[in-house]
C-alpha cells in the first residue's frame, strides 16, 4: 500500500457518460497529480494540484476537470466520454517540496463502451 | 515542452545477465531524473532515481547514470532475476514541479529463467 487511495478502482460506462475518480494523497503530502496511462499514449501528466489550487495543467482534454479540496483530496470528472477515454487514470502525491519522489495509487481504470 | 526518448521498447535477457536501458531528452531544464517499474496492471513504483549534480547512483543491483551534456540516462541492471521483469519507465522533470514528469515510452523487459 503506497499510502495514496483511489477510488473506484474499476469502472465500466458509456459513451456520452461522465464519471467522477476520487484520490486521497498520502498523509501531508500537499500536492496531488492526475496521469493517464493508455496503450497509445503511454503515461501523460494531465494535472497538478497544491494544496487546493491549480499549480500545472498538462494535455488535460477541456471536457475533464479536477479540483482538490481543503482535506486535500482530489476529484478528477471525465465528461462526454468517450471511447478513446479508457484508460488507467492515476492520481500521485508528494510534498513538492525540495526533491520530493512522486508516488502513485493503484489508480482507476476506466472502460468506456 | 520536454520530450523523453526510450530504447529499447522491449528487452529480453537471460537469468543472471544484465539489461540496460537507455533514454534521452530534451529540454536542458530538466534536472531530475527517475526510473519507475511497472508491473501488469500495477502502480509505477520508484526504483531508483538521479538528480543533475551527480553522474552516477547505485541500489544494489541496479544503477543509474547521467551524462547531461548528451542529454541522456541510462539503467542498468545487474544480475537479473525473473522478479525483475516489468516494464520499465524514465522520466524527466525540472525544479519547478519534481512530480510532473514527462515519461519515456516504457521498456517491456523479460527475464527468462
Amino acid at each position: 500500500d503506497s499510502g495514496v487511495t483511489q477510488t473506484p478502482k474499476h469502472l465500466i460506462t458509456a459513451t456520452g457518460q461522465r464519471v467522477t475518480l476520487r484520490c486521497s494523497p498520502r498523509s501531508g503530502d500537499l500536492s496531488v497529480y492526475w496521469y493517464q496511462q493508455s496503450l497509445d499514449q503511454g503515461l501523460q501528466f494531465l494535472i497538478q494540484y497544491y494544496n487546493g489550487e491549480e499549480r500545472a495543467k498538462g494535455n488535460i482534454l477541456e471536457r475533464f476537470s479536477a479540483q482538490q479540496f481543503p482535506d486535500l483530496h482530489s476529484e478528477l470528472n471525465l465528461s462526454s466520454l468517450e471511447l478513446g477515454d479508457s484508460a488507467l487514470y492515476f492520481c500521485a502525491s508528494n510534498r513538492d517540496s525540495g526533491a520530493n519522489v512522486l508516488t502513485f495509487g493503484a489508480g482507476s481504470r476506466l472502460t468506456v463502451l | 515542452g520536454e520530450n523523453v526518448e526510450q530504447h529499447p521498447s522491449t528487452l529480453s535477457v537471460q537469468e543472471g545477465d544484465s539489461a540496460v536501458i537507455k533514454c534521452t531528452y530534451s529540454d536542458s531544464a530538466s534536472n531530475y531524473f527517475p526510473w519507475y517499474k511497472q508491473e501488469l496492471g500495477k502502480r509505477p513504483q520508484l526504483i531508483i532515481d538521479i538528480r543533475s549534480n551527480v553522474g552516477e547512483k547505485k541500489d544494489q543491483r541496479i544503477a543509474v547514470t547521467l551524462n547531461k551534456t548528451a542529454k541522456h540516462f541510462s539503467l542498468h541492471i545487474t544480475e537479473t532475476q525473473p522478479e525483475d521483469s516489468a516494464v520499465y519507465f524514465c522520466a524527466a522533470s525540472t525544479t519547478d514541479s519534481w512530480g510532473k514528469l514527462q515519461f519515456g515510452a516504457g521498456t517491456q523487459v523479460v527475464v527468462t529463467p
